[in-house]
Order: structure tokens, then sequence, then C-alpha cells
């Protein structure tokens, strides 16, 4: 079946240093891959997504390309601030996972970061 | 504020008792999901509902019911609470359940805190 595997957390990191978190994916077809983040006490919120490969989702200063041949959906930022502390999910969604068409989003552990200033 | 509503916010239950936590969003999506949110595990998926008088089980249905007798509302009821219930319990919609590129975009609500004790 689906699966996201994301890297290890918690992820500590001083303001202003650059972010790599880590997603692969296994999937059955081709599916569209997302990143949400999860600030403290709140719901989550779409960050961005990419729905074919070699594209590149952008929002916030944030950025992640879809690798189809490294399965891969790594989320990436330049210079991270004290407020980008949160929690980090990567998630797919399979059009052809089972048939049942209910895009149904599958996601991976979720990596806790925190900036420091 | 158009979004959803999850209601109550955190709760404390005896083991046996039945719970029924309350979703209503106001932006008309046909799609709505329950997920539960457990440290280590991300998100997984417990009931979905492609449109109403429709539900649907995802990958962990045992011991939740819900019901769609209307597109706002997706109540999620526990029958007979057990401690491995004990969670974060998150409800989301999107405009459609499966689009032509899979690109489903969830909105989720704040979520429900729920201790079974």
């Amino acid at each position: 079946g689906d699966s996201v595997t994301q890297m290890e957390g918690p992820v500590t990191l001083s303001e202003e240093a650059f972010l790599t978190i880590n997603c692969t994916y296994t999937a059955t077809g081709y599916p569209s891959l997302f990143w949400y983040v999860q600030y403290p006490g709140e719901g989550l919120q779409l960050l961005l997504k990419a729905t074919k490969a070699d594209d590149k989702g952008s929002n916030k200063g944030f950025e992640a390309t879809y690798r189809k041949e490294t399965t891969s959906f790594h989320l990436e930022k330049g210079s991270v601030q004290v407020s980008d502390s949160a929690v980090y999910f990567c998630a797919l969604s399979d059009p052809y996972a089972g048939g049942t068409s209910y895009g149904k989003l599958t996601f991976g552990q979720g990596t806790i970061l925190t900036v420091h200033p | 504020i158009a979004g959803i509503t999850q209601a109550p916010t955190s709760q404390i239950l005896a083991a046996g008792r039945r719970m029924t936590l309350r979703c209503t969003q106001d932006m008309r999506h046909n799609a709505m999901y329950w997920y539960r949110q457990d440290l280590g595990l991300g998100l997984r998926l417990i009931h979905y509902s492609n449109t109403a008088g429709t539900t649907g089980k995802g990958e962990v249905p045992d011991g939740y019911s819900v019901s769609r007798a209307n597109t706002d509302d997706f109540p999620l009821t526990l029958a007979s609470a057990v401690p491995s219930q004990t969670s974060v319990y998150f409800c989301a919609s999107s405009d459609s359940g499966f689009t032509s590129s899979g690109a489903n975009v969830l909105t989720f609500g704040a979520g429900s805190r729920l201790t079974v004790l």
C-alpha cells in the first residue's frame, strides 16, 4: 500500500539556518504530494503541493520538488524564522490506491521543528 | 469566518462511555474526513464521506461510527470508549473527494483532544 516516510525529528535550528526535512514515498500510481504544517494548538494547513513529476511547490519561502526517480519530496527553506516552529507533515494522494476514488491522504509521521532566536 | 468547527475542544471520558465528537463545516464541501493523530504515527484516516448520505471506512475504523445526514455535519461516535482511543481527532473537508489530478486539498478543524481513562 501507499506510505510516506519522513526524517526523524525533532529538528532544532537557529534562526536564519537552512532547513531540509526529507520525505520519501511509496505509491501505486502517480500521486500528488503535499506538505502540511501544524502550528501549536491548531489544525493542519496546506503549505505547498505538487501534482506531477518535476513540479516545484513553493509558499512562504518553503520549497519542495517532486522527484519521481527518487520518490522524494524534500522540504527546504533557505533561512528559517522562529515563527516557522511547527510540526510538518508530508502526505500523498494517490488516485489509483485500491481503486477507491475518495482522495485519501496518506501522511508521514510528522517532523517537529523548533527554531531558536 | 469560513471553515470547520469541532466540539468539544477537549474531553476526559471514562472507559465504556459513549462519546460523539461534532464537526460542522460552512464551505459546502462535498467530502469530509475524520483523522486521529498519535505521536510517531502521523494522521490516520478513521472514516470518510464523499457526499451527504454516504460514508466509508478508512485505515482505523474499528470502535468508531459516523453519519452524514447533510452536507455540513459529520459527527464521529465512539460507542464504548477504550483507553487506546485517547488521541487528538481532526475533522477535515475538501471540495471534492477526487479530482482528475488527484490534488485533493483538505481543510482541517482545530482538533478535539480526547482522553479515555
